[in-house]
Order: structure tokens, then sequence, then C-alpha cells
């Protein structure tokens, strides 16, 4: 079954800490995994998009890594703020499916000052 | 331009008014989708138009209505929903294939009251 799964379900820190969000994959084929920050009642802005060939992929504060073996992808965020407060999407893009997502259902994460 | 815009970004109504959700995209791009989101939970698919026609129809109740007058905008009609249909409905585009350039708009707060 294709299923993608996040962990942990939510997550407080405080300002300036630093975290690692996780996702565990089954989709196969598999095509590309992206990571979407997601703030309330707002569409999925899109942080990384990963192909099976890269391990590692940063934007600003935030890296991806991905481990095509083992089905496993990482976000991780430096330095928090504030604003980072949001849900963090993990999804999988099915190789020959025409678009189809498999999201995962996101980490809550909360940065408290 | 790389945005997908939504309109309204609120929206209210009650169970018998007929209402129409917008979303315009200027990328070139020849798929696009809408979905459904709940809150805390991972956004659906409803419906994917390719290249201007009706791709994919995930079950979706016939009081939502698709339409794609061409390559640029996507509509949906709104007509006899139920409470529970109170979400935020969620535009997308991307290239045909949808692996890359996936572009998501900032949404539709839908009410039904």
């Amino acid at each position: 079954k294709n299923q993608v799964e996040q962990s942990p379900q939510s997550l407080i820190i405080l300002e300036g800490k630093n975290c690692t969000l996780q996702c565990n994959y089954t989709v196969s084929p598999f095509s590309n995994l992206r990571w979407y920050k997601q703030d309330t009642g707002r569409g999925p802005v899109s942080l990384t998009i990963m192909t099976f060939s890269e391990n590692t992929k940063s934007n600003g504060r935030y890296t991806a890594t991905l481990d095509a073996d083992t089905k496993q992808s990482s976000l991780h965020i430096t330095a928090s703020q504030l604003s980072d407060s949001a849900s963090y999407i993990c999804v999988v893009i099915r190789g020959n499916q025409g678009g189809k997502l498999i999201f995962g259902q996101g980490t809550e994460l909360s940065v408290k000052p | 331009d790389t945005e997908v815009t939504q309109t309204p970004k609120h929206l209210v109504m009650g169970m018998t008014n007929k209402k129409s959700l917008k979303c315009e995209q200027h990328m070139g791009h020849r798929a696009m989708y809408w979905y459904k989101q709940k809150a805390k939970k991972p956004p659906e698919l409803m419906f994917v138009y390719s290249y201007e026609k009706l791709s994919i129809n995930e079950s979706v109740p016939s009081r939502f209505s698709p339409e794609c007058p061409n390559s640029s905008l996507l509509n949906l009609h709104l007509h006899a929903l139920q409470p529970e249909d109170s979400a935020l409905y969620l535009c997308a585009s991307s290239p045909q294939g949808g692996d890359y350039g996936y572009t998501f708009g900032s949404g539709t707060r839908l009410t039904v009251v």
C-alpha cells in the first residue's frame, strides 16, 4: 500500500533551537519527495524537492535528507523562529501517475518564545 | 508569474446558495487540480484537469461541479452544499505529468451555514 508516515505528530520547541522531522514512505514507483510548509488556513508552500539520486538539499534554514534505500526522509530546521510555527507535510510523488501526490499526515510544529 | 491565485479567500454560503470558487495561473501549466482540506488533515484530491479536460474525478458528490474554461482558469461551482463541506479548498497546477513545478494556491476558506 502506498503510504507516507510522519513523526512526530506534533512538536513544541523554543525559539532558536533546532529540530528534525521524520518521514517514512512505502510509495512505489518513486518519482520525487517534497516537503511543504503550511500555515493555518493557507495553501502549502514547497520547501524542497528531492529526486531518487539526491541525498541532501537545503533551502535557507531548512535542510532535507533522503535515503532511498531505507525510504526515509528528514527535514532539519536550524535556529528556529516564531514564524516557523506551521504544519510540515511530507509528500511523495508516484512515478508514471500523472501528478498523483501521496500526502503524509503532517507534523504540527509550534515554536515558543 | 509563478503563482496560483484563488478567489475569494473566504466564503460563507447557505445550503441553498450557488457560488463559485475561481483559480488562475499563468505559468503555462497544463494540469490543474482541486483539493479539499479539513482541519489538521492532509489535502484530499477532488478533480484533475489535463489539457482542459477532466481526467480524474475522485467520486466527488455532484453538488461540486468543476469547470476549466481555458488553460489558465479553473472554477469549482458549488450548489446545495452541506455544513460538512466546510473546509479549505485548494487549487494547484503543474506542468503535464506533475512531477515538477507543482504549485498550490493559498486556498479558499469555505463555511457552509
